[in-house]
């Protein structure tokens, strides 16, 4: 059962493009939205995160749109560099529990 | 520095044999977890614990075993019973009441042979 599904699995940007990446969530009941970016080789590492109550969060070049009504939050990488090159997970979770994760999108940006 | 250090960085193993992955932090968290990473499948949670002396099954538990007999250790067993072994295995901890901040090691990755 995935209770979180990611979108697209692979995406390809050039260099000073916009990346964009999506999930869709079922349990409406989780509170905490977190992504995180996974270099090749490494463990993964929170990127950012977000919670119901807004629609909207921004850090840097990293914006996380959420959308309550239709169980999505999508992430943006504005101005996308070589060095954003990782592939990124977003994750739910409810009430202080365990995280639920997507399948994750492997993201290459070409120079 | 503190951080979450896992060892070996790469394993082989030969079918029938069990294998224990080592996970150790200093940032004095009190839950940690042990996630499995399978290509197009994200992480899947095996075991967790918030507390020293407990833990308890994730997703995907069977064939693995653990133990937290310290706050600062919690060592993964992958015995003979996994019927799929072969994969990257993360360790994480976060501070209780905040499991969304995960803080993970840098990964195992295990061959079977």
């Amino acid at each position: 059962q995935q209770q979180v599904k990611q979108s697209p699995q692979s995406l390809i940007v050039q260099k000073g493009g916009i990346s964009i990446i999506n999930c869709a969530y079922e349990n409406t009941a989780f509170d905490y939205f977190p992504w995180y970016q996974q270099f090749p080789g490494k463990g993964p590492a929170l990127l950012i995160a977000i919670r119901p109550d807004v629609s909207e969060k921004k850090e840097g070049r990293f914006t996380i749109s959420f959308n309550k009504s239709a169980k999505q939050f999508s992430l943006h990488i504005m101005d996308s560099q070589p060095g954003d090159s990782a592939t990124y997970f977003c994750a739910a979770s409810k009430g202080g529990n365990k995280l639920v994760f997507g399948a994750g999108t492997i993201l290459r940006v070409k120079s | 520095d503190g951080g979450i250090t896992q060892s070996p960085k790469y394993l082989f193993r030969k079918e029938g044999q069990n294998v224990t992955l080592s996970c150790e932090q200093n940032l004095n968290h009190d839950a940690m977890y042990w996630y499995r990473q399978d290509p197009g499948q994200g992480l899947r949670l095996i075991y967790y614990s918030q507390i020293v002396n407990d833990f308890q099954k994730g997703d995907i538990a069977e064939g693995y075993s653990v133990s937290r007999e310290k706050k600062e250790s919690f060592p993964l067993t992958v015995t003979s019973a996994q019927k799929n072994p072969t994969a990257f295995y993360l360790c994480a901890s976060s501070l209780q009441g905040a499991p969304g901040e995960l803080f993970f090691g840098e990964g195992s990755r295990l061959t079977v042979l």
